[in-house]
């Protein structure tokens, strides 16, 4: 079974700065099948980011995707305050899928 | 607009077996285009996917759950279901129900419910 690492577990920025977040696979992945989500609490996740960069219905310009192999990121170019939450990678291999640990945003 | 929505006792002892049911509206189960499951999240902790089905009753189980869980469907009434037995404290978690894109091209969930909590206790 694939294992996904994500870090950092909690990333505490502004709103206008730049947030990375990195989710590390425990071997290569297929691109097409790893996707983000972004979580707020009491809430069900909502996607952003399919196929490693494709940015789902809706979804703000400033939330990019990108990554291949084991090494994937999403990127919020420009934090906004609505943009706090815990953010969810995942993978699909072998009819198994994976979720990273999570990376918590706080909006200082 | 696709909606989903979980239903389900949300309290069961220990040993039993958790039933809960995915009723969808806005769309019809037999569609082609995807597949349909359920991922879970214990409190206070992250995602864990339990398993999908198919239209037709294909399914694919996480490996860590595989030997107590049911996923099955009923399309005459545009829903699926999620049984787990043996049930345990471990298995206290708010569970939500989502529709898979499964493709050869793509694998993610793009519409999920809105969760239902469901508490192991005796």
């Amino acid at each position: 079974e694939i294992v996904l690492t994500q870090s950092p577990g909690t990333l505490s920025l502004s709103p206008g700065e730049r947030a990375t977040l990195s989710c590390r696979a425990s071997q290569s992945v297929r691109s097409s099948y790893v996707a983000w989500y972004q979580q707020k609490p009491g809430q069900a996740p909502r996607l952003l980011i399919y196929g490693t960069s494709s940015r789902a219905t809706g979804i703000p310009d400033r939330f990019s995707g990108s990554g291949s192999g084991t090494d994937f990121t999403l990127t919020i170019s420009r934090l906004e305050p609505e943009d706090f939450g815990v953010y969810y990678c995942h993978q699909y291999d072998s009819s198994v899928l994976t979720f990273g640990g999570g990376t918590k945003v706080e909006i200082k | 607009q696709l909606q989903l929505q979980e239903s389900g006792p949300g309290l069961v002892k220990p040993s039993d077996t958790l039933s809960l049911t995915c009723t969808v509206s806005g769309g019809s189960i037999s569609s082609t285009s995807y597949y349909w499951g359920w991922i879970r999240q214990p409190p206070g902790k992250g995602l864990e996917w339990i398993g999908n089905i198919y239209y037709s009753g294909i399914t694919d189980y996480n490996p860590s759950l595989k030997s107590r869980v049911t996923i099955s469907v009923d399309t005459s009434k545009n829903q699926f279901s999620l049984k787990l037995n043996s049930v345990t404290a471990a298995d206290t978690a708010v569970y939500y129900c989502a529709r898979h894109i499964a493709s050869k091209d793509y694998y993610y969930m793009d519409v999920w419910g809105r969760g239902t909590t469901v508490t192991v206790s005796s």
